[in-house]
């Protein structure tokens, strides 16, 4: 089980905008950034957004990022069919020392 | 270029030992904490542990404390994730990845990923 609770799956058509939503709690999405990435089968995880809405240079502003209180979402405008991949949202948790805690993943598809 | 180069695929037997690495570059690797991520086939990614760059300070997930050693050289800018007695179940492929500088970050920087066969 998951420190940080994502849905499963989510999809859409192109040109239609996703949501994923990320729960956690005071210990991590309460106190720290959250961070979401993009994992496509076979490559290593890549930052969407950091800071809970920044985005990296050479994302697209299609990927926002956004966070209040112990929960967050990411949100995918104008889905293209290169978006098809599985979400991670993660935050630094201050408790047992400290680590980073990731949500279960969320798979998504492009119809 | 900020970037962690894993090491490459291993594929060994159960019982025996291996060390991985990670080296970066492009960046104050001293100053940072390199962590360690599995991701088992079709499943999600666990946080397995984290070193600091300057003084080998090291935190292990509950899940693998004992089960693997983490260690860094910063004279040469590289971290390691060690087994002493590998089992099957250690089939996965690890990632390092940096956590970002200032206070609150997670991870702002991945390492290419290594996979790890584990097989008789």
């Amino acid at each position: 089980q998951s420190a940080l609770t994502q849905p499963p799956s989510a999809s859409g058509t192109p040109g239609q905008r996703v949501t994923i939503s990320c729960s956690g709690n005071s210990s991590n999405i309460g106190s720290n950034f959250v961070y979401w990435y993009q994992h496509l089968p076979g490559m290593a995880p890549k930052v969407v957004v950091y800071r809970n809405n920044q985005r990296p240079s050479g994302v697209p502003d299609r990927f926002s990022g956004s966070k209040s209180g112990t929960s967050a979402s990411l949100a995918i405008g104008g889905l293209r069919s290169e978006d098809e991949a599985d979400y991670y949202c993660a935050a630094w948790d201050d408790s047992l020392s400290g680590r980073v805690v990731f949500g279960g993943g969320t798979k998504v598809t492009v119809l | 270029e900020v970037q962690l180069v894993q090491s490459g695929a291993e594929v060994k037997k159960p019982g025996e030992s291996l060390r991985i690495s990670c080296k970066g570059s492009g960046y104050t690797f001293s100053n940072y904490w390199i962590g360690w991520v599995r991701q088992m086939s079709g499943k999600g990614l666990e946080w397995m542990g984290i070193i600091y760059g300057r003084d080998s300070d090291t935190r292990y997930s509950p899940s693998f404390e004992g089960q693997v050693l983490i260690s860094v050289d910063k004279s040469i800018n590289t971290a390691y994730l060690q087994w002493g007695s590998l089992k099957a179940s250690d089939t996965a492929m690890y990632y390092c990845a940096r956590r970002g500088f200032s206070s609150g970050e997670a991870i702002d920087i991945w390492g290419q990923g290594t996979m790890v066969t584990v097989s008789s």
